[in-house]
């Protein structure tokens, strides 16, 4: 059973846009929701991370916005670069066990 | 700081024969050890998982296990691989209360 549901799956925005990935879950003892980064045969590498108590998080041009009541989170890519095209996982953790990922979304900017 | 190292990167194994993949975490201790396969189209799957030395949580039926032998190694094993086990396989670790932290990774194919 997918305990995060991530959309959408592929995702393609002109250099300079938005890119926004959504995520849902059902499990409200999850306490920590990160997003990784990955490129092609590398691992993921951790992006940005946040905590149910908190309703935004932003890092640079990365934004994570966390809806507690309606199980929701989603990433925002502002100013989308060629160079943020790259898969991204969206997950979320029960504190002492392990991550439960998203499927991905494939995001291609286009120049 | 802490680095994180998987071997080998790539495999080409026959069917039938058996599998051995190592991670190793330098710069922690007493870290949380983890075994991921990604296929394509169905993001990070959680193979096993390790709070310690000697002590491994299965989340899936499958053809492999894993081992930890020591605090910071960790073994994925098949007696026998079948096709169905190509795929990427990842290894990762985290501390009890921060985000995980992905080894490069290892494209097995299995012919």
């Amino acid at each position: 059973q997918q305990q995060v549901k991530q959309s959408p799956q592929s995702l393609i925005v002109q250099k300079g846009g938005i890119s926004i990935i959504n995520c849902a879950y059902e499990n409200t003892a999850f306490d920590y929701f990160p997003w990784y980064q990955q490129f092609p045969g590398k691992g993921p590498a951790l992006l940005i991370a946040i905590r149910p108590d908190v309703s935004e998080k932003k890092e640079g041009r990365f934004t994570i916005s966390f809806n507690k009541s309606a199980k929701q989170f989603s990433l925002h890519i502002m100013d989308s670069q060629p160079g943020d095209s790259a898969t991204y996982f969206c997950a979320a953790r029960n504190s002492g066990y392990a991550l439960n990922f998203g499927k991905g979304t494939s995001l291609l900017v286009t120049p | 700081s802490q680095t994180i190292h998987q071997w080998p990167a790539t495999l080409v194994q026959p069917v039938g024969s058996p599998l051995s993949l190592e991670c190793t975490v330098e710069g922690t201790s007493n870290p949380n050890l983890y075994w991921y396969r990604q296929a394509a189209g169905r993001g990070l799957q959680l193979l096993f998982y390790s709070v310690g030395i000697g002590q491994i949580s299965s989340e899936v039926p499958q053809n492999l296990s894993a081992s930890r032998p020591q605090d910071r190694q960790f073994i994925l094993s098949s007696k026998k691989l079948l096709l169905s086990d190509s795929g990427f396989y990842l290894c990762a670790w985290s501390d009890r209360e921060l985000e995980a932290f992905f080894g490069q990774g290892t494209r097995l194919t299995v012919v």
